[in-house]
């Protein structure tokens, strides 16, 4: 079983919608969650991470949900510029970071 | 802030040449981590260093990878032999050590993407 699974998509949408991704971690007991984004053939750069309360960056809204270990972004507005590959990351004890396998999206002009 | 920083940026071998990648971390990270990306997935951890020691190794292929950290700064990752299946990037990440705080953070180089025929 994968410690992080995500929906590969890929997602694609037209500009100005609202698109969520879904991620699950298999171990309960991880302690920090995170969201990064990948340009093609770049390196993943944080986008934001995740708190237990919900936050919000912009057009971005990032979730946790511990009881059912799932943690989500939103995108509102979708720009051309949003197309990436969004990778959620889950950091378990002794600092270690597990990746899910990252979702494609393409927004459509 | 100078970011982690890898060379080489590519590479390109013939299976069962060896290579080898280097990486320096961003000043003062004491966690190094080597992860190898396949086209299409997610990023692979494939060792994780804390200072110079090994916290994490497991899924390491020890029989043709090895890393190194030495003195706990930077840190190199060798194959030998390469095989098809190795071709991938191979990113370099570091992260401060603040077990106790959820402000830890991974900061990635730019990766070496190794071709293997």
């Amino acid at each position: 079983r994968k410690e992080v699974e995500q929906d590969p998509g890929p997602f694609n949408v037209p500009e100005g919608a609202t698109v969520a991704f879904n991620c699950t971690y298999s171990n309960s007991a991880s302690q920090s969650f995170f969201w990064y984004r990948q340009d093609c053939r770049k390196e993943p750069k944080l986008l934001m991470s995740v708190y237990s309360s919900g936050n919000e960056d912009g057009r971005f809204t990032a979730q946790l949900n511990r009881a059912s270990q799932y943690i989500s972004l939103l995108i509102r507005d979708s720009k051309l510029s949003d197309s990436a590959t969004y990778l959620c990351a889950v950091n378990f004890a002794g600092n270690q970071f597990y990746f899910g396998t990252g979702t494609s999206l393409t927004v459509i002009p | 802030e100078a970011g982690v920083a890898q060379s080489p940026r590519y590479k390109i071998i013939e299976k069962r040449q060896s290579v080898a990648f280097w990486c320096n971390p961003i000043s003062g990270h004491a966690t190094l981590y080597w992860y190898q990306q396949i086209l299409g997935q997610g990023p692979k951890l494939l060792i994780q260093f804390q200072n110079n020691g090994v916290v994490d190794d497991s899924q390491l292929p020890k029989d043709r990878f090895s890393a190194e950290r030495l003195k706990g700064v930077d840190s190199t990752l060798k194959i030998q032999p390469a095989k098809l299946e190795d071709s991938a990037v191979y990113l370099c990440a570091s992260s401060l050590d603040l077990r106790r705080t959820r402000a830890n953070v991974l900061t990635f180089g730019a990766g070496s993407r190794l071709t293997v025929l």
